[in-house]
């Protein structure tokens, strides 16, 4: 089976801007979670996908957004970014709800 | 925020010796997991610990959980340059709430 794959691994974009981060979840995985790394914050919850339903969704402004397809494929959406948006976004799959998490290799976002 | 809390920050052993980390945290558990992070990298699931359970192995690895204390440890045996990474203990308190990791711990081994 295929791992977790996120698009793009990296990418560099200017304030102001917005950006759109994709991730595939394991075939047969329902939920994806989105996550953002940071150092000083270390692994922040953002939101929860189940069945193209928001189920979770953590302490981030609404400049933060996501959406899951019919086929569990997730997107997340940033808009007007900002210095401090710059970090490792992470996507993971899990079959039925929140345990075991897989997750992707990551978005690398710089702001500048 | 996060619930849990790895101690020590950072570690760095010999290869061949023994590594432990711990994690604590604030409220009811279902379950307490750990993850490992190779640089830059996405995490991988390592062992999960259900609240009713004390200890759990799995190879190297050794997991135990005090939910008096609100604390488990991470050891890893026999250590190899490999199992340098980060490793992040997280929380899970049930009602298909999300997931709270720690910051966790970040492991040299050095060979």
């Amino acid at each position: 089976k295929a791992g977790v794959t996120q698009t793009p691994r990296y990418l560099i974009k200017t304030r102001g801007q917005q950006v759109t981060l994709s991730c595939s979840p394991i075939s047969g995985h329902r939920s994806v979670s989105w996550y953002q790394q940071t150092p000083g914050q270390g692994l922040q919850f953002l939101f929860e996908y189940f069945s193209e339903t928001q189920r979770n969704k953590g302490n981030f402004p609404g400049r933060f957004s996501g959406r899951q397809f019919s086929n569990s494929r997730s997107e997340m959406n940033v808009s007007t970014l900002e210095l401090g948006d710059s970090a490792l976004y992470l996507c993971a799959s899990s079959f039925g709800g929140l345990s075991i998490q897989y997750f992707g290799a990551g978005t690398r976002l710089s702001v500048l | 925020s996060q619930q849990g809390e790895e101690d020590p920050q950072a570690l760095s052993i010999q290869e061949g010796e023994n590594a432990t980390m711990n994690c604590s945290y604030k409220t009811s558990i279902n379950n307490l997991q750990w993850y490992r992070q190779n640089s830059g990298r996405g995490l991988v699931h390592l062992i999960l610990i259900r609240s009713n359970e004390r200890e759990k192995h799995s190879g190297r690895l050794r997991v135990t959980l005090d939910t008096s204390k609100k604390s488990s440890s991470l050891l890893i045996t026999a250590s190899r340059a490999a199992d340098t990474a980060s490793y992040f203990c997280a929380t899970e308190q049930g009602g298909n709430t999300p997931l709270v990791f720690g910051k966790g711990t970040r492991l040299s081994v050095i060979a």
